[in-house]
């Protein structure tokens, strides 16, 4: 599975909008891109998915860029309760590779 | 909503005890995983199950067994628990359809080996 770069952390304002990027330049033409999120004391969320085209539901945007090697997950307006750690995987079928990720503080 | 539980949220054993961990979903998913995650190392496989009575193992299976005998059901087995196995263990869930990998996770249980 290709390997994914992000941020150690960021943060965004509420009610503003959380852009978090991802590289992940060696992708193979079949893997998808993945987000999930992370509160604290809690078990990984799905957030959202896409191959090739932008994906949104009501959670997040997922913008892929034309080459694929990178992304960006965008929460068009957060709140507090956004605040978590955020990985982007890379991943074909059922495996996921959970990095490290990126730690979003959400602040008033 | 998906729904997927765990037995316990915090367990303490003691080394050399046998450890069971429960996970049940309720949503029919054909896919259950068992992760651990550890500070600094992140969530990591342990095994995986495709169907009742099938499982393969992930990247860190040394030490645990798992056994499904029902769909909806996915058990963790430290056959002799030892204390490099405190740790948080986390069970999910998925679908096997096309465009469907998304995983469905338990709240995790905290597991302390002393």
């Amino acid at each position: 599975d290709a390997k994914t770069t992000q941020p150690t952390s960021m943060d965004c304002a509420e009610g503003r909008a959380a852009n978090l990027p991802c590289n992940h330049s060696t992708i193979s033409g079949n893997e998808y891109v993945y987000w999930y999120r992370q509160i604290h004391s809690q078990g990984p969320q799905y957030i959202i998915h896409g191959l090739k085209n932008n994906e949104t539901n009501e959670m997040a945007s997922l913008i892929i860029t034309e080459d694929r090697k990178s992304s960006t997950l965008i929460l068009p307006h957060a709140t507090l309760r956004d605040t978590a750690v955020y990985y982007c995987i890379v991943a074909l079928g059922n495996k996921l590779v959970f990095g490290a990720g990126t730690i979003l503080r959400v602040k008033s | 909503d998906v729904k997927v539980t765990q037995s316990s949220r915090y367990l303490v054993k003691r080394t050399g005890e046998k450890v069971f961990l429960e996970c049940v979903q309720d949503m029919d998913h054909e896919n259950m995983f068992w992760y651990r995650q550890d500070p600094g190392l992140g969530l990591r496989l342990i095994y995986f199950s495709y169907d009742v009575k099938m499982k393969e193992k992930g990247d860190i299976p040394e030490g645990y067994s798992v056994s499904r005998e029902k769909k909806e059901r996915f058990s963790l087995i430290l056959e002799s628990a030892s204390t490099n196995q405190t740790s948080m263990y986390l069970c999910a869930s998925s679908l096997s359809e096309m465009l469907r990998y998304e995983q469905y996770f338990g709240p995790g249980t905290r597991l302390t080996v002393t």
